[in-house]
């Protein structure tokens, strides 16, 4: 089947403006991840959907950001009045079952490229 | 807190070993390996359960220390195509928070 589709792959915006990044997940998968990387750099965790539901939302760096997933399958991570600083890549992550680290390892899309200018 | 992986950058001739570690202030419950290429989004390698079992990969093997606060991956008799960016994944503990470690970049040359 189809693994996780990231849209759009590449974002150029204005500094000030929003933007929308959406995921679609492998089917069936129960859990949904976002990460950032900037360029060079590691891994930071932003938040984790089980079903619906974001248990915890503390790694969203600051309240522009926001996440949201519907039906269990798509999730839109926004990003408001989007500063330089924001520009990274933007990676979504699905697993079959939530505690992805019992045997359910993660299964990454492309990345969105953010850019702000 | 985020697993501190070393060593950061290892350059290996094709055909010889290495080892990467992964290090964390508690216990690891279990640990993912990834590896990313350039330019490309990270791929799962190879999982060390709790209890030591491994699945994933032919030349790539894990373990834990003693107290289950490092796990290290072995590659060996590396391949070109082995270069890229590794990283551990795992638990944050108390949390659910799935992590990955500082990475360990890996270039193997010809």
């Amino acid at each position: 089947g189809a693994g996780v589709s990231q849209s759009p792959s590449n974002k150029v915006t204005e500094k000030g403006k929003d933007v929308e990044l959406r995921c679609d997940p492998i089917s069936g998968h129960t859990a949904l991840y976002w990460y950032r990387q900037s360029l060079g750099q590691g891994l930071e965790f932003l938040i984790y959907f089980q079903g619906n539901s974001a248990p915890d939302k503390s790694g969203l760096p600051s309240d522009r950001f926001s996440a949201e997933r519907t039906g269990g399958s798509v999730s839109t991570l926004t990003i408001q009045r989007t500063q330089q600083e924001d520009s990274a890549v933007y990676l979504c992550a699905s697993s079959l079952n939530f505690r992805a680290i019992e045997d359910s390892p993660l299964h990454f899309g492309n990345g969105t490229r953010l850019t702000v200018t | 807190q985020q697993p501190v992986q070393s060593p950061q950058a290892v350059i290996l001739r094709e055909g010889e070993d290495a080892v990467i570690n992964c290090s964390s202030s508690k216990a690891l419950y279990s640990v993912h390996w990834y590896r990313q290429k350039h330019g490309e989004a990270p791929v799962f390698l190879m999982i060390l359960l709790k209890g030591g079992e491994q699945k994933g990969h032919e030349k790539i093997s894990a373990s834990f220390n003693e107290k289950k606060q490092q796990s290290s991956l072995y590659l060996t008799a590396s391949q070109l195509s082995y270069s890229g960016t590794y990283f551990c994944g795992t638990e944050d503990s108390g949390t659910y928070k799935y992590i990955f470690g500082t990475g360990t970049r890996l270039k193997v040359l010809a």
